[in-house]
């Protein structure tokens, strides 16, 4: 089974800086990767994903990510924070073949103003 | 709304009553997913239904819990005897197809809370 890991929990940046959320994930095999934001009381909207080609991924609201193999990473990014931007950030993969969805515990995002 | 609809909002239950948790893939979706969100945790995959058939239930719990899919309907996902573990956002998602490459669009979940 997939493991995947998001670093810090909680993640505060001010508006306009940029915005780094890491996941890690623990695979042989290149999996499909995903990043999902969910705002309060919602459920989760895809943000972006990579299955194959280009690993430097362009998703909504600005952001992107980009899968290297060699470090088994798939970061998200967004080069200035809006107030908008807060909210939780789950990172998702899913094994070539496979059925699941494996999420990070999630990493909550505050902007501050 | 063409999204994943999910109800109740929201779902307050005693310890021992059944909860009933009904989900309705986008149009076009033949692929249904549940999970479960724990506070402060990521989501948990319990089952993976196309129409009529449970394809993968490996993260379903053994006992008091059930899905299904029916030709016509939402899927359901059922827990007898509830208790105040199960106290917890569930979450449906639906896909258009089969793959793991394929993007599951998520619905605004269910909130159970056990009394």
């Amino acid at each position: 089974a997939q493991s995947v890991t998001q670093l810090g929990s909680h993640v505060s940046v001010s508006e306009g800086a940029l915005v780094l959320l890491r996941c890690n994930y623990s695979s042989s095999v290149p999996p499909y990767l995903f990043w999902y934001v969910q705002y309060p009381n919602q459920g989760l909207q895809l943000l972006l994903k990579y299955t194959t080609g280009a690993t430097l991924v362009k998703g909504i609201n600005g952001f992107e990510a980009e899968f290297k193999k060699s470090e088994t990473s798939f970061h998200l990014t967004k080069p200035s924070a809006h107030m908008s931007d807060a909210a939780e950030y789950f990172c998702a993969v899913s094994d070539q073949g496979g059925n699941q969805f494996y999420f990070g515990t999630g990493t909550s995002l505050t902007v501050i103003p | 709304n063409a999204g994943v609809m999910q109800n109740p909002r929201h779902l307050v239950r005693r310890r021992g009553q059944e909860a009933r948790l009904r989900c309705s893939p986008m149009k076009g979706h033949s692929h249904v997913y549940w999970y479960r969100q724990l506070p402060e945790e990521g989501l948990k995959f319990m089952v993976y239904l196309q129409k009529e058939n449970i394809i993968d239930e490996s993260g379903m719990p053994k006992e008091r819990f059930s899905a299904e899919f029916p030709k016509e309907g939402p899927s359901i996902l059922r827990i007898q005897q509830v208790v105040r573990g199960d106290s917890a956002a569930y979450f449906c998602a639906s896909s258009q197809g089969q793959g793991a490459s394929q993007p599951q669009h998520f619905g605004d979940g269910t909130r159970l809370s056990i009394l």
